[in-house]
């Protein structure tokens, strides 16, 4: 069955530190990948996604992911966080052939300012 | 901006009652979903239609939970009766198609007694 896992449950970390959240899938055929994000208060709201071409994925507030499909992994990364992104990160990835959308369980990133 | 729509917000009930939850998605959206997210984990589908026909509702408890959209626009979500693990979060989301980005609402959180 198709899974998704988020390495990390929780991160904490200080303002302008270094950024990345991994995420690894087990399916073996085409996918398409996704980051979203919500914010406290708010909804699930995309971050980026991948569905083809280049495997760097530029997003909203500077984040970024990169697909590495002999990794099965979509990792999450921002060169320097900020207070505001505070919230809880999550993987989804949905086969081409199907409909389904799995998520992981989600990563809280706690930035201290 | 256009946005998911859903009611109520919140929703306190004692087990073996009916609760219903209210989603009105995107105008023009024609893909629809409900998922449900227990605290601490991911959001995980029950049911997806599109427009008014289900073509995924394989994790949809059947025993107590019903879904509709009879019309194509606006979809129900019933539970009856409830049960003390049914207390979760409840999310709708719609897309343009199934291939397409998900849009998410605020959900409606179930508390059961």
């Amino acid at each position: 069955a198709q899974s998704v896992s988020q390495h990390n449950h929780h991160v904490i970390l200080s303002e302008a530190a270094s950024l990345e959240l991994g995420c690894n899938y087990s399916y073996g055929g085409t996918v398409n990948l996704f980051w979203y994000v919500q914010y406290p208060g708010q909804h699930l709201q995309l971050l980026l996604k991948y569905f083809s071409g280049d495997p760097l994925v530029k997003g909203i507030k500077g984040f970024e992911a990169e697909f590495i499909k002999s990794k099965f992994s979509f990792n999450l990364r921002k060169p320097s966080v900020q207070w505001s992104d505070t919230a809880e990160y999550f993987c989804a990835v949905r086969n081409t052939g199907g409909f389904k959308t799995i998520f992981g369980a989600g990563t809280r990133l706690f930035v201290k300012a | 901006e256009a946005e998911v729509a859903q009611s109520p917000r919140y929703k306190i009930t004692e087990k073996s009652q009916a609760v219903a939850f209210w989603c009105d998605p995107i105008s023009g959206h024609a893909t629809l979903y409900w998922y449900r997210q227990i605290l601490g984990q991911g959001p995980e589908l029950l049911v997806q239609f599109q427009d008014e026909s289900v073509v995924d509702d394989s994790q949809l408890p059947k025993d107590r939970f019903s879904a509709e959209r009879l019309k194509g626009v606006d979809s129900t979500l019933k539970i009856q009766p409830a049960e003390l693990g049914d207390s979760a979060m409840y999310l709708c989301a719609s897309s343009s198609d199934s291939e397409e980005t998900q849009y998410f609402g605020p959900g409606t959180r179930l508390l059961v007694l």
